[in-house]
């Protein structure tokens, strides 16, 4: 499969522990997002890498989320702390480049902290 | 800032039926519009996109989308829906230098027998 993978599928956390995880996107694109789902909303952008530099950060990210692309591959976002109010879908994209405009996402992995 | 609007959180239509999900768009600049349709438990699907050009354009399973102008809108569309068809649908805009997707509520479409 040479679509965005990601990992965790799932993860089950308590509140005030750090989380980590990881996207693997479509090898060639040099442009990689995160985004953020809860139930009912559609996809909010959180950040975006060109290469290996984070180029834009949301305000949804607060100091408690980082995220890392050191090799301009694969990325991780963390999340330290984890609050009840971090439970969602997490969703990573991938794109081409400036010539083409869609992002390709991968299938999620769902936060749930209790 | 830039900004969509699906004002149907559930459009029912019949197999064999046309369909049509509704959105519309705010931004400052050329919007370049996007569909995806998301499954239950799995990401987001790339369907179709505007960038420029004929202002119907065409896309995967058969669905297109017409992009308004004047009326700032860019709704889905299928001459013939199928069951397989109902899924949640999600109206993005990128509009200008940004880097990001701006995406609409979704639309829950039902197709039924």
């Amino acid at each position: 499969d040479t679509g965005v993978s990601q990992n965790p599928r799932h993860k089950i956390t308590k509140r005030g522990q750090n989380v980590t995880f990881r996207c693997d996107p479509i090898s060639e694109h040099n442009r990689l997002y995160w985004y953020r789902q809860t139930l009912g909303q559609g996809p909010e952008f959180l950040t975006y890498f060109q290469n290996e530099a984070q180029l834009e950060k949301s305000r949804l990210l607060s100091d408690r989320f980082s995220a890392e692309r050191p090799k301009g591959s694969f990325s991780t976002l963390e999340i330290q702390r984890t609050e009840q109010g971090d439970s969602a879908m997490y969703l990573c994209a991938s794109s081409l480049g400036r010539t083409t405009y869609e992002q390709y996402f991968g299938p999620g992995t769902r936060l749930t902290v209790t | 800032a830039q900004s969509v609007a699906q004002p149907e959180d559930q459009v029912n239509v019949a197999e064999g039926n046309p369909l049509t999900v509704k959105c519309t768009y705010s931004v400052s600049g050329n919007p370049y519009l996007f569909w995806y349709v998301q499954y239950p438990n799995r990401g987001l699907q790339f369907l179709l996109k505007y960038i420029t050009g004929d202002n119907l354009v065409k896309g995967s399973y058969g669905f297109e989308a017409e992009f308004n102008k004047s009326q700032t809108s860019f709704h889905l569309k299928k001459p013939s829906a199928l069951v397989s068809d109902s899924a949640l649908y999600f109206c993005a805009v990128f509009a200008g230098t940004a880097s990001k997707l701006t995406f609409g509520t979704g639309t829950r479409l039902q197709v039924t027998l």
